[in-house]
């Protein structure tokens, strides 16, 4: 069964320092999706893409926050310089076409900022 | 803006007694409610899609049901295995953006 892939799984870091994580969607599915998730709240999304164009990343804190999707496919989430308050997990998903069909999502990265 | 809340952010239930999970949404335009259900560490996993008032769907032990202001997903004989958070989700307006609610700790002693 085709599944969304993230690496890392888990991220430990020091505030100000640079993290990036990776994100490899179903085979096929034009849009991906950033979620972020703080414990105990619902993942709040940071970021659309459909095929290698941004179509929403309002609440995606522009300062420290950049993603990329060149090729269409994978895509890679940047936060520099990280803050205490980025600890939460990061989660990617993906879609066929980005309408109202299905988001799956991926396991997951969890990052702890010190 | 869209809106969706979650009742009770926990329920404890006994092994095969039947309860119900509440969705409350706000939206302009419902496109799909979705439910998910989440394990501790791990991503959302996709349980069902609704997208009309009056529709209904089932998988094993649970049943979604929707109404134009509430969804609720029923849990009939819970499982241990069925415990994890449950999560509620809509999509509306003309972004096609989820907006998820808190989520229902659920927790099934045997």
């Amino acid at each position: 069964e085709a599944e969304v892939a993230q690496s890392p799984r888990y991220k430990i870091t020091e505030k100000s320092q640079a993290v990036a994580f990776w994100c490899d969607p179903i085979s096929g599915h034009a849009t991906l999706y950033w979620y972020r998730q703080i414990l105990g709240q619902g993942p709040e999304l940071l970021v659309q893409f459909q095929d290698e164009s941004v179509v929403d990343d309002s609440q995606l804190p522009k300062d420290r926050f950049s993603a990329e999707r060149l090729k269409g496919v994978d895509s890679t989430l940047k936060i520099q310089p990280a803050e205490l308050g980025d600890s939460a997990m990061y989660l990617c998903a993906s879609s066929l076409t980005g309408y109202t069909d299905t988001q799956y999502f991926g396991p997951g990265t969890r990052l702890t900022v010190l | 803006e869209d809106q969706v809340t979650q009742s009770p952010e926990a329920l404890r239930l006994q092994e095969g007694e039947s309860s119900s999970l509440n969705c409350s949404y706000t939206v302009s335009g419902l496109r799909g409610l979705f439910w998910y259900r989440q394990d501790p560490g791990k991503g959302p996993e996709f349980l069902f899609t609704l997208y009309s008032a009056g529709e209904e769907k089932e998988k094993e032990r649970l049943k979604a049901t929707l109404t134009k202001k509430e969804s609720f997903l029923h849990i009939t004989a819970p499982k241990p295995e069925d415990s994890a958070t449950y999560l509620c989700a809509v999509q509306g307006g003309s972004n096609y953006k989820l907006t998820f609610g808190k989520g229902t700790l659920l927790t099934v002693n045997p």
